[in-house]
């Protein structure tokens, strides 16, 4: 258990709709970085939050959106879905962004399934 | 950005034997992870290794960040060892610190 906790674990929702998955990240960590998994594109970084202020963006796209909560929590807001969404999407969280690299760990992902 | 490029992408072994993943990546790097994500999907770190090497029982990495590649090493494994291996260098860019995944290795191994 790495401590970061994502829900929900499984969502099956149609084209068109809008969803939000949820990370919660280690106790103390202060840097949430959102990724996606998918078939064709492989593990691909998102976006990344520190102490609730976007610091790097990816390849997100603009029909994604996310946020950082005071109590640090992340929200990842997927809307307009599409058929290639499908994917399993994680959270991971870090320490702190500043000086040095650290170490990221990773939330068990949320698989969502777009029909 | 930084490429990853880890081999071989697929291998196929027999419990108790040992094998060697590889991957190279083409900038000079700071730090890099290594993760096995099993059969379920969920990630699981195994080496957080600037340079030099490390172990954890039945396996251990080895990272020469002068020459642009880190080893994995699985000793005796296991089919619990199955699944997909990643290494994730991390991109240095101002604030930025994400991980960048190679293509993977994928590894069964058979009873």
């Amino acid at each position: 258990d790495s401590g970061v906790t994502q829900t929900p674990k499984h969502l099956i929702t149609a084209t068109g709709q809008r969803v939000t998955l949820r990370c919660s990240p280690r106790s103390g960590d202060l840097s949430v970085y959102w990724y996606q998994q998918s078939l064709d594109q492989g593990l691909q970084f998102l976006i990344q939050y520190y102490n609730g202020e976007e610091r790097a963006k990816g390849n997100i796209l603009e029909r994604f959106s996310a946020q950082q909560f005071p109590d640090l929590h992340s929200e990842l807001n997927l809307s307009s879905l599409e058929l290639g969404d499908s994917a399993l999407y994680f959270c991971a969280s870090s320490t702190r962004t500043s000086g040095s690299f650290q170490e990221q760990f990773f939330g068990p992902g949320t698989r969502l399934t777009v029909l | 950005g930084i490429q990853v490029e880890q081999s071989p992408p697929d291998l196929i072994l027999q419990e108790g034997a040992n094998s060697t993943l590889r991957c190279n990546f083409s900038d000079s790097v700071n730090n890099l992870q290594w993760f096995h994500q099993n059969p379920w999907g969920q990630l699981i770190n195994l080496f957080y290794i600037p340079s030099g090497t490390k172990q954890n029982g039945r396996l251990s990495a080895t990272t020469v960040a002068t020459e642009r590649y880190s080893l994995l090493y699985i000793s005796s494994s296991q089919t619990t060892d199955s699944g997909v291996y990643f290494c994730a260098p991390p991109i240095s860019s101002g604030s930025a610190r994400q991980l960048t995944f190679g293509s993977g290795t994928q590894l069964t191994v058979l009873p």
